[in-house]
């Protein structure tokens, strides 16, 4: 059964820290991941999308590295801001249309 | 567009009554997908459809719950009947097909379901 873990399951950082997001996963054969991320009471939006060709994916302050061989993805936020408060989840894709998500990282970023 | 629609945003109900989630996916996706989540299990693929047919419902809890997808701008997940435990977030999340491995998955805003 294909799990992908979350590590850690809370972040509390000060403003204007870099930080990273880590998310590991049991299979190999991977198609994509991707990161999303999710305020309270709303439901997800996609921040980033791996494709298994390829290493990484920037967008603004955010960049997420994939590594098949190890089964992990980091999703790094430069310099954080309050706004970026919210919880943080992967979503592993292999050989079909499903997605498994980890359950997430909630970080807060405190003024 | 309108993003991916669901209601109720929230339903409360009591133990034994039916419940029924209804959801509105993006125009021009082909597929459609419900997922709940919870704090113990985190987010649970439950059922999706590819141009309306289901395609794997091996998520489905129980006989309790089952899903349609009468044409492609609607569907629902039905609950009947309801149990404490099916308090959850239930969301709705659509897919377009040209590029099913390039693109993401829409959601909607989710369905705050408690049962009393």
């Amino acid at each position: 059964k294909q799990e992908v873990t979350q590590i850690p399951a809370a972040l509390s950082v000060p403003e204007g820290e870099n930080l990273v997001l880590n998310c590991s996963f049991t299979d190999s054969a991977i198609y994509n991941l991707q990161w999303f991320r999710q305020d309270p009471g709303k439901g997800l939006t996609s921040l980033l999308l791996i494709q298994s060709s390829q290493r990484e994916q920037t967008s603004g302050r955010l960049n997420a590295s994939l590594d098949k061989s190890s089964g992990r993805s980091t999703l790094y936020i430069a310099a954080s801001q309050p706004g970026d408060s919210a919880t943080y989840l992967c979503a592993f894709q292999s050989g079909s249309e499903k997605l498994v998500f980890g359950k997430g990282t909630k970080l807060t970023v405190n003024p | 567009d309108a993003g991916v629609i669901q209601s109720p945003r929230h339903e409360v109900t009591e133990m034994g009554q039916e419940v029924t989630l209804r959801c509105k996916p993006i125009s021009g996706h082909d597929y459609l997908f419900w997922y709940r989540q919870t704090m113990m299990r985190g987010l649970e693929l439950l059922i999706y459809f590819n141009n309306n047919v289901p395609i794997d419902d091996s998520g489905m809890p129980e006989d309790r719950f089952s899903a349609k997808m009468p044409n492609a701008s609607f569907s629902t997940l039905k609950i009947q009947p309801s149990e404490p435990r099916d308090s959850a977030v239930y969301f709705c999340a659509s897919w377009g097909a040209g590029a099913p491995f390039t693109d993401t998955q829409y959601f909607g805003p989710g369905t705050r379901l408690t049962v009393l």
